[in-house]
């Protein structure tokens, strides 16, 4: 069965750049029917979704993040990226990679999640 | 964007008992409606997917209702292992939302 896995730094300094992958295990990253998210939960809050690519590299943002999300996949490593620019403080989180399959009627739930990896974003 | 409004945000719950959350969407979804279990420390697992189907391996004592803006998941005789926060989610309209969660503990 399918697996993800988030790596990338715990620590990241204001405004710089923060950047995540998401390996796949147990599954390709390219099936056709899968849509590959990224969601935060800032400590103590709620889910935000932050938005997802497909394997065809079509991706969508949350608007509420403006311009500063880039969401990536590579097939050559069965993996996915996030990378959040200009960060402040606001931005500290757990951060969750996710899948959804789309079939006609729409998308699906998030039926596979990551462990999670916690960002801090401070000087 | 579609707004998902939970309430209860919080209860406190006898063991056996019935435990309903609601989810309102501030307009039509359908029934693009989900919902999540998420314990301390631990990732979010999908309940229940559109409004109302199952999903393997999850006790059946979990279910859900509603279509349109108004949704509920129901716990049919609470366990102790349920203390946990609960998410919708909803996938009609991108970007995708989710509601501010709602915790259940067990006296």
């Amino acid at each position: 069965q399918v697996q993800l896995l988030e790596s990338g730094p715990g620590l990241v300094k204001p405004p710089e750049t923060l950047s995540l992958n998401c390996t796949v295990s147990g599954g390709s990253v390219s099936t056709y029917n899968n849509y590959w998210s990224w969601v935060r939960q800032p400590p103590g809050k709620g889910l935000e979704w932050i938005g997802y690519i497909h394997p065809s590299g079509s991706a969508h943002h949350n608007p509420s993040l403006k311009s500063r999300v880039t969401i990536s996949v590579d097939t050559s490593k069965n993996n996915f990226s996030l990378r959040l620019s200009s960060v402040t403080a606001a931005d500290t989180a757990v951060y969750f990679c996710a899948r959804s399959l789309r079939y006609a009627d729409g998308y699906d739930g998030f039926d596979v999640w990551g462990l999670g990896t916690s960002v801090t974003v401070s000087s | 964007e579609i707004v998902l409004t939970q309430s209860p945000d919080f209860q406190s719950v006898t063991p056996k008992e019935k435990v309903s959350i609601t989810c309102r969407a501030s307009q039509n979804i359908g029934n693009s409606l989900h919902w999540y279990q998420q314990k301390p420390n631990q990732s979010p697992k999908l309940l229940i997917k559109y409004a109302s189907q199952s999903i393997s391996g999850v006790p059946s004592r979990f279910s859900g209702s509603g279509s349109g803006t108004d949704f509920t998941l129901t716990i049919n005789g609470l366990e102790a292992e349920d203390a946990a926060a609960y998410y919708c989610h909803q996938s009609s309209s991108l970007p995708f939302t989710f509601g501010g969660g709602a915790k259940v503990e067990i006296k």
